[in-house]
């Protein structure tokens, strides 16, 4: 089975403070994809990250950045400096062998000026 | 631009009536496409599998005679929601799975359908 764990439900920062967000997958197949979307009030689904099992190695994009371990199952999500304009919900996402795309519960990001 | 599109992306309904949703792929054929449900303040949740030509794949503890799935062209796919009653408010999402191209394999979503039913 698979399954995402996002254990924040909500997170309250400040402007420019930095943020981690926590994501934590389970499964059984030796090739999958993990992804970070955002989901701003209006509801549309944003595309983040993808990154598929064997690359490792960390992202940086911009204040984004992306921890991928693969030995605790994590694909934590830091946003640096936080900017009001990040405030939405944040889904972590894994799709395996199927092209089912399973989403974590996501985590709210307020983020007050 | 969008590459996938819904519409419509709100509608309001009296209980009893039955509501569809589009869900058109504008610049890829997409062979596969999934339904998503999310209710408010919680996750996405996979409705169903569409599959051009056949018949969707639904998943555990979705009413296939509820949540009727056609997928007739390799553009589009809609979701009617038969007889809706209140509880079946939600917002429904899609996404289609592009098949070749650069971005091959990849999932694009639309960007929603409120359906609210009074």
């Amino acid at each position: 089975a698979q399954k995402v764990t996002q254990a924040q439900t909500e997170i309250s920062v400040v402007e420019k403070e930095d943020v981690t967000l926590d994501c934590v997958y389970e499964t059984r197949d030796t090739t999958y994809y993990l992804f970070w979307y955002k989901q701003p009030p209006s509801g549309e689904l944003v595309f983040l990250i993808r990154r598929n099992s064997f690359d490792e190695q960390n992202e940086i994009s911009g204040r984004y950045s992306w921890n991928f371990q693969k030995s605790t199952s994590s694909f934590n999500f830091t946003i640096t400096a936080s900017q009001v304009v990040d405030s939405a919900v944040y889904f972590c996402a894994l799709r395996g062998g199927t092209d089912k795309l399973i989403f974590g519960t996501g985590t709210r990001l307020q983020v007050f000026p | 631009g969008a590459v996938v599109s819904q519409h419509p992306s709100w509608v309001i309904c009296k209980s009893g009536t039955s509501v569809k949703i589009e869900c058109r792929s504008l610049d890829f054929q997409a062979t596969t496409m999934f339904w998503y449900r999310q209710f408010p303040k919680q996750s996405l949740m996979l409705m169903a599998t569409s599959n051009e030509g056949s018949k969707a794949t639904y998943e555990q503890g979705v009413e296939k005679d509820k949540f009727l799935i056609n997928h007739a062209s390799l553009t589009l796919s809609t979701l009617t929601v038969t007889s809706a009653h209140p509880e079946d408010s939600s917002f429904y999402i899609c996404s289609a799975k592009r098949p070749y191209g650069s971005h091959a394999g990849e999932l694009f979503f639309g960007e929603g359908s409120r359906l609210t039913v009074l």
